[in-house]
Order: C-alpha cells, then sequence, then structure tokens
C-alpha cells in the first residue's frame, strides 16, 4: 500500500507562511493527493487536491514535485485559526483503499 | 446547504454490548464513508457505501459493520464492543468517494467501559 510521510508537529509565527511536507514515495501515476486539515474538537475538512500540477484554491496552495514523489502544502499568511492537525491523504485508486498519514500538528505563536 | 450530522454526539456502553451510530448526509450525496480516530493510530478508514452497497471496507474486524439506506443515510454498527473500540467516530459524505471532496461531521464520541 503507498504511505505518506509527514512531520509529527510544525511551528510557525503569525502572518508568516507555512510549508507542510508531505513524502509518498511509493505513489501511482493515477493516485490524487489530498489535504484534509482538522481543528480541535472538529472533523477534518478539505483543504487541497492535486494530481501532477500545482494548484491553488483560496485556502492554500499544493505544490507537487516532478516526480510526485513528494508533496509541499502552503499557507501563504497563517493565522492562529489555522492551528490544526493536517493530513496528506493518497487517493489509491488502484485498490480503492484510503490511506491517511499520521498528520502534522501545525502550532501558531502569535 | 445542511451539513453532515452524526448522532448521538456522545455515547458510553460497557464491554460486549453493541451500539450502533447514525450518519446524515449533505443532501446529494451518495457517497458516505466512516473513519475511527484514536490517539494511538490516528484516522483509519472503515468503510464506503455508494446506492446502499459497500464498495470499499478497511481492515477492521467483522464486529464493524454498516449499511446506507435509500435516502443516503447510513448507520455503523459494532457488536461486541471492546476496550479499544473507544474512539471518536466520524462519517463523511461526498458526491462520490475517491474524486469529490469529503464532507465530514463533527463525529461521535464512544466510550466503552
Amino acid at each position: 500500500d503507498a504511505k505518506t510521510t509527514q512531520p509529527n508537529s510544525m511551528e510557525s509565527n503569525e502572518e508568516e507562511p507555512v510549508h507542510l511536507p508531505c513524502n509518498h514515495s511509493t505513489i501511482s501515476g493515477t493516485d490524487y493527493i489530498h489535504w484534509y486539515r482538522q481543528l480541535p474538537s472538529q472533523g477534518p475538512e478539505y483543504v487541497i487536491h492535486g494530481l501532477t500540477s500545482n494548484v491553488n484554491n483560496r485556502m492554500a496552495s499544493l505544490a507537487i514535485a516532478e516526480d510526485r514523489k513528494s508533496s509541499t502544502l502552503i499557507l501563504h499568511r497563517a493565522t492562529l485559526r489555522d492551528a490544526a492537525v493536517y493530513y496528506c491523504i493518497l487517493i489509491e485508486r488502484r485498490d480503492d483503499k484510503i490511506i491517511f498519514g499520521k498528520g502534522t500538528r501545525l502550532h501558531i505563536l502569535p | 446547504k445542511a451539513g453532515v450530522t452524526q448522532t448521538p454526539r456522545y455515547l458510553i456502553k460497557t464491554r460486549g454490548q453493541q451500539v450502533t451510530l447514525s450518519c446524515s448526509p449533505i443532501s446529494g450525496h451518495r457517497s458516505v464513508s466512516w473513519y475511527q480516530q484514536t490517539p494511538g493510530q490516528g484516522l483509519q478508514f472503515l468503510f464506503e457505501y455508494f446506492s446502499e452497497t459497500q464498495r470499499n471496507k478497511g481492515n477492521f474486524p467483522g464486529r464493524f459493520s454498516g449499511r446506507q439506506f435509500s435516502n443516503s443515510r447510513s448507520e455503523m454498527n459494532v457488536s461486541t464492543l471492546e476496550l479499544g473500540d473507544s474512539a471518536l467516530y466520524l462519517c463523511a459524505s461526498s458526491l462520490d468517494w475517491n474524486t469529490d471532496t469529503q464532507y465530514f461531521g463533527p463525529g461521535t464520541r464512544l466510550t466503552v467501559l
């Protein structure tokens, strides 16, 4: 099964950019990379997803390496409200399984 | 549009009992998936239903089962509860599971004593 690897935790200062890395070295050609985040006491919420090209939306940007073995979620200007656990998820179409990484707990310092 | 709702929000059971959790998806969503979240194992996929059929299943024992009704509402059942089943159970709905954004409910916190 393809797996994702993320750092356990990261810290960033408020109003600065944050780069959250994810390694997925065994990704296959048709697997999508999804990012979700979970705020305290809430269910996860969708952030962004992509296949090969970099993606932008109002919440974040997703930078995908050329070989697709890693990706980086970019929060352009972190706020206190962005403190959450961020999950990098590989949608493995071949096996129809969803495999979650352990997630990165992001701390935002005021 | 109303979000995903789960009932009950909190539940306390004892070992050996069984429990049924309910999930009402966003209107129009036909895919409902269930997840177990524990501090030690993180977020783990249980199963996914689409149009009343279980399409995908994670690596959980047969004590964990589910079903989906014609209105897309879904129930999850756990029989013969064990202490290790204490967890937050989340459901998510989407138009289609592996191509569309999943919308998660707030979860049901199950405590097994």
